[in-house]
């Protein structure tokens, strides 16, 4: 069984940084690319970035390009988001998303 | 405003089919996959459909889904009270280089 379990996730003041983490149990994360997701309160989920299998190629959302980088360790099947310059409307629940599954997400608040 | 189109809501008595579409374009439904996730209130997105119309392990046959051009359909059959969700879809953008959701379309059993 696949198990997601990110971690991170904290209340933060507008300018702060935090560092997302993701481990993945049960599935080797080499095969897949990998994301991060979130979604507001009351909201829809919004795709914030993703990375292929090798790290060799990564992808942003607008609103975060510049501020957020994703990365990885294929050798301890982790994931990983690290957020500068936070703003309010990067309060959310991220989760760390892949093809086998997701993760039950954690609670950035930005205020 | 989303790049993908749904219906806000469906709703339907128990045991009926409902379906629910999404819209796109050449750019993302027509050519990528698309996936679609159920979420529960309070809980996780979960992945309903992958590559357009391939069900993960442990999701009920009762869950289908199919793709045509740009647009794509999932169908809830025997409908039960606990499909009670908000569904949506997603594909990746080639134009925006960027994975995008649909605005959901929350199911109701009457």
């Amino acid at each position: 069984e696949v198990q997601v379990v990110e971690s991170g996730g904290a209340l933060v003041q507008p300018g702060g940084s935090l560092r997302l983490s993701c481990v993945v149990s049960g599935v080797n994360i080499t095969t897949y690319w990998m994301n991060w997701v979130r979604q507001a309160p009351g909201k829809g989920p919004e795709w914030v970035a993703n990375i292929k299998q090798d790290g060799s190629e990564t992808y942003y959302v607008d609103s975060v390009k510049g501020r957020f980088t994703i990365s990885r360790d294929n050798a301890k099947n982790s994931l990983f988001l690290q957020m500068n310059s936070l703003r309010a409307e990067d309060t959310a629940v991220y989760y760390c998303a892949s093809r086998p599954g997701w993760g039950q997400g954690t609670l950035v608040t930005v205020s | 405003q989303s790049v993908l189109t749904q219906p806000p809501s469906v709703s339907a008595a128990p045991g009926q089919k409902i379906t629910i579409s999404c819209s796109g374009r050449s750019s993302n439904i027509e050519k990528n996959y698309v996936a679609w996730y159920q979420q529960v209130p309070g809980t996780a997105p979960k992945i309903l459909i992958n590559d357009n119309d391939k069900r993960p392990s442990g999701i009920p046959d009762r869950f289908s889904a199919s793709k045509s051009g740009a647009s794509a359909t999932l169908g809830i059959a025997g409908l039960q009270t606990g499909d009670e969700a908000d569904y949506y879809c997603g594909a990746w953008d080639s134009s925006l280089n960027t994975y995008v959701f649909g605005p959901g379309t929350t199911v109701t059993v009457l």
